[in-house]
């Protein structure tokens, strides 16, 4: 059963405080997300990993960096949370369809409370 | 550049009525689109998917049909359930493209 797993699943913070958020997958899945999701603005790309050691920013990267060491494993990074990185954050891994597509397959997400 | 628009925050109706979720889009390539549901506390699951124009997709009761003439893919079905209620989100991607972008979601609300 295919499948993307996020740890923790809540967290809280202080301001200033290190973040490490974890997602895993066990699909062999060459490209990993990392997703903000705030109410009314729905989902935000922050990063977009596309194999090992090869990342690429997104649409709102502040604030965060990410690490992929291993193909089934990529971390969201946040050094020194601020207030404003309170949010629900989503990692997916996507599949490459015949059809031209990349179906992403999302874990159940991380609930960060900075306060 | 590319952007993905839903017009409706959100949409209350009555069980066993018909809905229509709308989403259009911009984009200069050639589009594939998508449409994810997100039920309260879990994660945004696939529901539909479509790059061939004037052909209706179905999963699950709903529908769509993907018309590159008007940049539109609405969410249809033909008779709501309680377990309907949810956030879905309109997405398009370019073809073999890595990158999707998403809508900002509507809530749909299904009373009894």
């Amino acid at each position: 059963d295919m499948k993307v797993t996020q740890m923790p699943r809540y967290l809280i913070k202080r301001m200033g405080e290190n973040v490490l958020l974890e997602c895993g997958q066990d699909m062999s899945h060459e490209t990993m997300y990392w997703y903000r999701q705030d109410p009314g603005l729905g989902l935000q790309l922050i990063y977009i990993s596309y194999d090992v050691d090869s990342n690429s920013e997104g649409d709102i990267p502040k604030g965060y960096r990410v690490s992929r060491k291993k193909r089934e494993h990529f971390s969201l990074i946040l050094d020194s949370a601020k207030t404003n990185q309170t949010s629900v954050y989503f990692c997916a891994s996507s599949l490459y369809n015949t059809g031209g597509s990349y179906e992403q397959y999302f874990g159940p997400g991380t609930r960060l409370t900075v306060l | 550049g590319d952007s993905v628009t839903q017009t409706e925050g959100l949409v209350t109706l009555t069980k066993g009525l018909p809905v229509m979720l709308n989403c259009t889009y911009q984009t200069t390539y050639s589009p594939f689109l998508f449409w994810y549901v997100q039920h309260l506390n879990e994660a945004p699951k696939l529901l539909l998917k479509s790059s061939t124009d004037n052909k209706r997709t179905e999963h699950q009761g709903f529908y769509a049909t993907l018309h590159k003439s008007s940049s539109s893919f609405h969410l249809q079905k033909s008779s709501v359930q309680l377990s309907d209620s949810a956030l879905y989100f309109c997405a398009l991607s370019d073809t073999n493209a890595y990158k999707v972008i998403f809508g900002k979601g509507t809530h749909l609300h299904v009373l009894p």
